[in-house]
C-alpha cells in the first residue's frame, strides 16, 4: 500500500510555544488529507479536512487559529498547533487518499505523532 | 448525524473460538463502511470494506442495511489477531471517515 509519513513521531514543547507537524504522501498524490486528534483509549476524532491548494474545512468545536492547516503541495500538509497548552497534548493522526482511477479510494495513514505540551 | 457505535471496548477470546467485533451505525443515506485495525505500535491500516465483500486474514463482514451493523467475523482467531479495530462510515461520493471508538481484541493461547 501507499505509505504516509508523519514528522515528528514525538515532540515535547513549553507552554505558549508553537509545534508544527508535517504529513507527506512519499509515493503518491495526495488529493485530500486528513488530521486527527486521538485521546488515550478513545477513537480517533476528526479535526479538519484538507484539499490541496484550498483552505481547510474544519470541524465543528476546532478552533481554526489554534490549529493552522496549510497543505501547500499534492504530497504535503502541515498541522500547526499554536500557543500550546498543556491540554493539547494528544496523539495527532494524519491520513491522505490518494488521487486514482478507483471510485473508491482507500485512506493512508500516518504513524501518528505524540505532542506533550509541559 | 452520521455516528458509529462498537459497544465492546474489549473482546478477549481463546485462540480458535470464534470472534465478533460488533458495529452500528446510524446514517440517513447509503454509507461506505469498513475496518480498520491497529496492530501494537503500528499505524491504522485498512483490513476490509463492504463494498469488496472479500475476506483478508479470515476476517469477514456483511453489511446488514436492516440492522444497521457491519460486525467483523472471524471464525477462528489466531494470537496475532491482537489488536484494536475500529469501524468507520464514510458518506457516499465523500471522503471524510467517522470511526467508531474502537474495541480491543486480546486472544489468548
Amino acid at each position: 500500500g501507499a505509505v504516509v509519513s508523519q514528522h515528528p513521531s514525538r515532540v515535547i514543547c513549553k507552554s505558549g510555544t508553537s509545534v508544527k507537524i508535517e504529513c507527506r504522501s512519499l509515493d503518491f498524490q495526495a488529493t485530500t488529507m486528513f488530521w486527527y486528534r486521538q485521546f488515550p483509549k478513545q477513537s480517533l476524532m476528526l479535526m479538519a479536512t484538507s484539499n490541496e491548494g484550498s483552505k481547510a474545512t474544519y470541524e465543528q468545536g476546532v478552533e481554526k487559529d489554534k490549529f493552522l492547516i496549510n497543505h501547500a503541495s499534492l504530497t504535503l500538509s502541515t498541522l500547526t498547533v499554536t500557543s500550546a497548552h498543556p491540554e493539547d497534548s494528544s496523539f495527532y493522526i494524519c491520513s491522505a487518499t490518494s488521487r486514482g482511477p478507483r471510485e473508491h479510494t482507500e485512506a493512508f495513514f500516518g504513524q501518528g505523532t505524540r505532542l506533550t505540551v509541559v | 448525524a452520521q455516528r458509529v457505535t462498537q459497544p465492546e471496548k474489549l473482546l478477549s477470546v481463546f485462540k480458535g473460538a470464534p470472534v465478533e467485533l460488533k458495529c452500528n451505525y446510524s446514517y440517513s443515506g447509503s454509507p461506505e463502511l469498513f475496518w480498520y485495525v491497529q496492530y501494537s505500535r503500528q499505524r491504522l491500516q485498512l483490513l476490509l470494506r463492504h463494498i469488496s465483500r472479500e475476506s483478508i486474514k479470515g476476517f469477514t463482514a456483511d453489511l446488514n442495511k436492516g440492522e444497521t451493523s457491519f460486525h467483523l467475523k472471524k471464525p477462528f482467531a489466531q494470537e496475532e489477531d491482537s489488536a484494536m479495530y475500529y469501524c468507520a462510515l464514510r458518506n457516499t461520493g465523500f471522503q471524510k471517515l467517522v470511526f467508531g471508538t474502537g474495541t480491543r481484541l486480546l486472544v489468548s493461547p
